[in-house]
């Protein structure tokens, strides 16, 4: 079965586009992550959807940036008005769910690296 | 001050060698670790996973948790080349956010 996929690979814009970054996960995983990784600064959390619920958006940095998740599959992370501090990996995970049994294993796709000129 | 403190290394031992990895973490509230290794420009991978305090064993692989000093700790024995990755360390409190360390390179020698 496919894993966690995310477009584009690679992504480099000038400062003050916006970007879109896609993340399609395993397909029945309820539970899905946004994280973004610079370097030095390890897994940095952005985002969770877990069902139909509301996302937790506490780690998002600022207003410009946003995430949705359709019809509990596929995310796409936006983020307007780039600048250059948003360089960075962003990386998506799924998970099938976390149990009372404890925790699920949350499978990671390759990541996009953005690069902000 | 950091949620999690993790020494970025890098590194490098012989094959063979036991390697020890570590992080400490200031939140005593989290009760899930876990290790995952990361190959370059790949997304990282579930290692091992613990829950509260103990140790937890998985081939060549130890997972150790001291909640009382808050301090978590991987062993590999008879490290191999295909070790060679970046570990990073994660923590948890109830399953919806996670807290990663920043990762130590390590690299094995033939």
């Amino acid at each position: 079965g496919a894993g966690v996929s995310q477009s584009p690979s690679n992504k480099v814009t000038e400062k003050g586009k916006d970007v879109e970054l896609r993340c399609d996960p395993i397909s029945g995983h309820t539970a899905l992550y946004w994280y973004r990784q610079s370097l030095g600064q390890g897994l940095e959390f952005l985002i969770y959807f877990q069902g139909n619920s509301a996302p937790d958006k506490s780690g998002l940095p600022s207003d410009r940036f946003s995430a949705e998740r359709t019809g509990g599959s596929v995310s796409t992370l936006t983020i307007q008005r780039t600048q250059q501090e948003d360089s960075a990996v962003y990386l998506c995970a799924s998970s099938l769910r976390w149990g009372l049994t404890g925790a699920d294993t949350q499978y990671f796709g390759p990541g996009t690296r953005l690069t902000v000129l | 001050q950091k949620e999690v403190e993790q020494d970025p290394g890098p590194l490098s031992v012989p094959e063979g060698a036991i390697v020890s990895l570590n992080c400490t973490y200031s939140n005593s509230a989290f009760q899930y670790f876990m290790w995952y290794r990361q190959y370059s420009r790949k997304g990282p991978e579930l290692l091992m996973y613990t829950y509260s305090s103990g140790n937890k064993e998985d081939g060549r692989f130890t997972a150790q948790v001291d909640k009382s000093s808050k301090y978590i700790s991987l062993f590999i024995r008879d490290s191999q080349p295909s070790d060679s990755a970046t570990y990073l360390c994660a923590m948890s409190l109830t399953g919806n956010q996670f807290y990663f360390g920043t990762g130590t390179s390590l690299t094995v020698i033939p």
